[in-house]
C-alpha cells in the first residue's frame, strides 16, 4: 500500500531556532496537509496543498507541494516552546478520500 | 464549540465486550472519516461516508467493526467481540466537498480505547 516516508522522526532545538521536516512517497498524491498534534488530543490542521509546487505559509509555518507530487516539507521558523508536538504529514491519493499519514515528527524546544 | 466531537473520551473494556463509540462532525460537513492511531504511528483510514453513504473501506476494517450515519449527521463506530490489538485511539474527521479544490480533514479529539 501507499506510504510515507517522514523525516527525521525526533527533533531536539533550542528556542529561536529554525525548523525543517519533510515526507517523500513512492506515489503520486493529489493534496498534502500537514498536521500538529499533542497528547491526548486530535491532529489540528496546519496547512493543506493542492498544487504542485504550490508554496503556502501560515504565520511562521511554510510548506510546499513537491514538483513530482511525491514530496512535501514543512518549515517553522523562529520556534517557541509551544511549538512542541508530534507534526505529521498526510496526502490524498488520486482517486480516494482517504488520507494516508506519515509516522510523525516529534518537535522538542527547548526553552 | 463547532469543532468535531467525540464521545466518550476514554473507554477501558475487557477482551470479548462490545464497545460502541460516536462522533458528531461540523454541522455543514457532509463528510465523515474515521481513523485509527496506534502508539506511536500515524491515524491510518479506516472508513469514510458522504452523507448517509459508506463510500470506502480499509482492509483494516475487520467484520467485527461496522460504521453507521443513518441520517447523514452523526456517526456511530462498533467494535465487537473486542481483542487487545484494537486497543488504540480512534479519531473521527469532518470535511465538506461543497468546494471542489479545497479539501481539508478537521479532527475530534478521539477515542481512546483500551481492551484489558
Amino acid at each position: 500500500g501507499q506510504q510515507l516516508n517522514q523525516s527525521p522522526q525526533s527533533m531536539f532545538i533550542q528556542e529561536g531556532e529554525d525548523v525543517s521536516m519533510n515526507c517523500t512517497s513512492s506515489s503520486i498524491f493529489n493534496t498534502w496537509l500537514w498536521y500538529k498534534q499533542e497528547p491526548g488530543e486530535g491532529p489540528v490542521l496546519l496547512i493543506a496543498l493542492y498544487k504542485a509546487g504550490e508554496l503556502t505559509s501560515n504565520g511562521r509555518l511554510t510548506a510546499q507541494f513537491g514538483i513530482t507530487r511525491k514530496d512535501s516539507f514543512l518549515n517553522i521558523s523562529a520556534s517557541i516552546p509551544s511549538d512542541v508536538g508530534i507534526y505529521f504529514c498526510a496526502g490524498r491519493p488520486g482517486g480516494s478520500e482517504k488520507l494516508v499519514f506519515g509516522k510523525g515528527t516529534k518537535l522538542t524546544v527547548n526553552p | 464549540d463547532t469543532g468535531v466531537s467525540q464521545d466518550p473520551r476514554h473507554k477501558i473494556t475487557k477482551r470479548g465486550q462490545n464497545v460502541t463509540f460516536r462522533c458528531d462532525p461540523i454541522s455543514e460537513h457532509n463528510r465523515l472519516y474515521w481513523y485509527r492511531q496506534t502508539l506511536g504511528q500515524g491515524p491510518e483510514f479506516l472508513t469514510y461516508f458522504q452523507n448517509e453513504a459508506q463510500l470506502e473501506k480499509s482492509r483494516l476494517l475487520s467484520d467485527r467493526f461496522s460504521a453507521e450515519r443513518p441520517k447523514g449527521s452523526f456517526s456511530t463506530l462498533e467494535i465487537q467481540r473486542t481483542e487487545q490489538g484494537d486497543s488504540a485511539m480512534y479519531l473521527c474527521a469532518s470535511s465538506s466537498n461543497l468546494d471542489r479544490v479545497r479539501y481539508e480533514q478537521f479532527f475530534g479529539p478521539g477515542t481512546r480505547l483500551t481492551v484489558l
